[in-house]
């Protein structure tokens, strides 16, 4: 069965600092591979997404993702945060059928 | 930029009432979804919809759900009789292919219900 593991729940980072979310997926053939962010009271807004080509993904907000299949990761990435960044972020996966299973997500505090 | 809009933003209602959330997906779209997020917990598929039927529904989606798209515009969730544990943020998606040639699901701002 599909699943997507985000081992963290909390991160936090500093206005400036480099930030990596951590994404494991289980799925059986090639995946679809999605980052949402949903900032409080708000929907879920796409980043990035992979399903084909280059492993190295760039998305919206300056954040980027690599896939990787022999670890079966899809970390998330941005070089430098803003304070704006803060938020929730969950990883998807989407694959032989109409539905994406997200993770359970990773909430992101920015530290002044 | 075309969205999925959602109405209303939030809906309060007693336990054992009936509700209907809306959606009006993307309008070149083909197949939609409900999700919903229980407060602090993962988004979770629902149910999706195409060509007026049920393509796929998960183990949540019981007899007291439904959906329907009565006019061509618009797409319901019906919630018949509201249990406390249906408060949570419903997301209404769509996209314009589904399966393995679906690459981007559009989200809307989400209803929050609150059974109270």
């Amino acid at each position: 069965a599909q699943s997507v593991t985000q081992p963290d729940i909390h991160i936090t980072v500093s206005e400036g600092a480099s930030l990596e979310l951590r994404c494991n997926y289980s799925y059986g053939a090639t995946p679809y591979l999605f980052w949402y962010v949903q900032s409080p009271g708000q929907g879920l807004q796409l980043l990035l997404k992979y399903f084909s080509g280059d492993t190295l993904v760039q998305g919206i907000k300056g954040f980027e993702a690599e896939f990787k299949r022999s670890q079966s990761s899809f970390n998330l990435r941005k070089p430098s945060v803003h304070w704006s960044d803060a938020a929730e972020y969950f990883c998807a996966v989407g694959g032989g059928d109409d539905k994406i299973i997200f993770g359970k997500g990773t909430r992101l505090h920015i530290l002044p | 930029e075309p969205e999925v809009t959602q109405t209303p933003s939030h809906q309060v209602t007693q336990m054992g009432q009936e509700v209907i959330l809306r959606c009006v997906p993307i309008s070149n779209h083909l197949y939609f979804y409900w999700y919903r997020q229980i407060l602090g917990q993962k988004v979770e598929f629902l149910v999706s919809f195409y060509n007026n039927e049920i393509s796929e529904k998960s183990e949540i989606f019981d007899d007291q759900f439904s959906v329907e798209r009565p006019d061509g515009s618009n797409f319901t969730l019906k919630i018949r009789s509201t249990k406390l544990e249906d408060s949570a943020m419903y997301f209404c998606a769509s996209s314009r292919q589904g399966g393995r040639t679906n690459t981007e699901a559009f989200f809307g701002q989400g209803t929050r219900l609150t059974v109270v």
